[in-house]
């Protein structure tokens, strides 16, 4: 069964620190991974899709690696600001298990002005 | 382009009644999956459906079911709801069954409450 573990469970950082958000999964299986952030009460909006086959990927200030040998991904954030403050998940889709996302519990973020 | 929509927002049930809620995919979207997001339990796969058919199925009671229609809308139904039903539930949309390369698209959610 696979299992996703995030890394803290909570952060809390002053404005403008590059910070590392990280998320383990047990099942080096994956057909990808996708970072998700959610805001308090709100649905889930997608940051990076990662397929297993890639390394990392790149969306402006973020930066998403995947190491699958190692069971790993790291969502780096950079220059943080207030308006990054959310529950940042990681998801990993197993090739074997259709579209079934396996979260893990989440990284709760609050960037201080 | 729309994005997921889910309705209605917010549901407050009484214990022992049943619910109905409605997601809308991405236009041209024909894979839909539900989660239900608890504070103790996080977020949990309930079901998958692609084609009008149930392709996966995760570890809930059978109180909890759903469907599809052929425009792709889906509906999931709570029956018999008990006070631990209480829940966020997602709806996600993908271009199709096993398709990965575009990742899922979630819906703003509906919040459950069950009095």
């Amino acid at each position: 069964k696979q299992e996703v573990t995030q890394i803290p469970a909570a952060l809390s950082v002053p404005e403008g620190e590059n910070l590392v958000l990280n998320c383990s999964f047990t099942d080096s299986a994956i057909y990808n991974l996708q970072w998700f952030r959610q805001d308090p009460g709100k649905g889930l909006t997608s940051l990076l899709l990662i397929q297993s086959s890639q390394r990392e990927q790149t969306s402006g200030r973020l930066n998403a690696s995947l190491d699958k040998s190692s069971g790993r991904s790291t969502l780096y954030i950079a220059a943080s600001q207030p308006g990054d403050s959310a529950t940042y998940l990681c998801a990993v889709r197993l090739g074997t298990s259709g579209s079934r996302l396996t979260f893990g519990e989440g990284t709760q973020l609050t960037v201080n002005p | 382009k729309a994005g997921v929509t889910q309705t209605p927002r917010y549901l407050i049930k009484t214990r022992g009644q049943q619910v109905t809620l409605s997601c809308s995919p991405i236009s041209g979207h024909r894979s839909v999956s539900w989660y239900q997001q608890t504070p103790g339990q996080g977020l949990q796969f309930l079901f998958e459906y692609f084609s009008e058919t149930q392709r996966n199925k995760g570890n809930f009671p059978g109180r909890f079911s759903g469907r599809q229609f052929s425009n792709s809308r889906s509906e999931m139904n709570v029956s018999t709801l008990e006070l631990g039903d209480s829940a966020l539930y997602l709806c996600a949309s993908s271009l199709g069954f096993r398709t990965g390369d575009y990742g899922y698209t979630f819906g703003s959610g509906t919040r459950l409450t069950v009095v």
